[in-house]
């Protein structure tokens, strides 16, 4: 079945103790990217990647890392996470860039807690 | 700069209403994407449709339509005889040509009670 798998779906930690959330999808594509959704705002963009060992910053990118070193893998580092990162993210998949209009296939989403 | 609204935060109708979503965007570049998504109780998300700028035909697919209308910005998703399963909230978006950044607008909560 072609999916996006994100785990884990809930995680509860304490700041400051670096977490890595992971992100893989089936479907040989070549786009990735991690959001975040919060109450009021929608989803918000934190990074990209277009390929292999080729990332971009969204637009909520403090606090966070990546890396694309595999293309079906796109994990979210957070290395010290602080309680405004408290929320429920996302990572997403697309054949192409969404620059050429693809949809976006989401994961099933990690709801973050920083205690 | 890109934004996209959607003022209504939340709705709530009675089962068998019709029901309309407005989205209202901005963006100064010719060519552009936009998309509705749902997100059930659940929590995923779920992509609905995608129309992009030179093409404003309206699309109906089944109880569900769209009305696109670049002179208005707007690209409304309305709901015809709405069931208890159309409760989730709905995502409006929009991508830019070449330019690959999703913005998201915040959402609608729907209700339909029975």
């Amino acid at each position: 079945e072609a999916q996006v798998t994100q785990n884990p779906r809930y995680l509860i930690t304490v700041t400051g103790k670096k977490l890595t959330v992971t992100c893989s999808q089936n479907m040989n594509h070549e786009y990735m990217s991690w959001y975040r959704q919060d109450p009021g705002l929608g989803l918000r963009q934190i990074y990209y990647s277009m390929n292999v060992e080729v990332t971009d910053k969204g637009d909520v990118p403090e606090g966070y890392k990546v890396s694309r070193k595999e293309k079906r893998n796109f994990p979210l580092i957070l290395e010290s996470p602080s309680p405004n990162q408290t929320s429920l993210y996302f990572c997403a998949s697309s054949p192409t860039g969404t620059g050429v209009g693809s949809p976006l296939h989401f994961g099933n989403g990690t709801r973050l807690t920083v205690t | 700069a890109q934004k996209v609204t959607q003022a209504q935060t939340e709705i709530s109708v009675v089962e068998k209403e019709d029901v309309t979503l407005d989205c209202v965007y901005e963006t100064r570049d010719t060519t552009y994407y936009l998309f509705w998504y749902k997100q059930p109780p659940s929590g995923e998300l779920v992509f609905l449709i995608r129309r992009n700028s030179f093409d404003e035909q309206n699309e109906i697919s089944g109880r569900y339509s769209w009305n696109f209308q670049k002179s208005t910005s707007s690209f409304n998703f309305t709901i015809t005889a709405s069931q208890v399963v159309d409760s989730a909230v709905y995502f409006c978006a929009l991508s830019i040509y070449n330019f690959n950044k999703f913005y998201f607008g915040s959402g609608t909560k729907l209700n339909v009670k029975p």
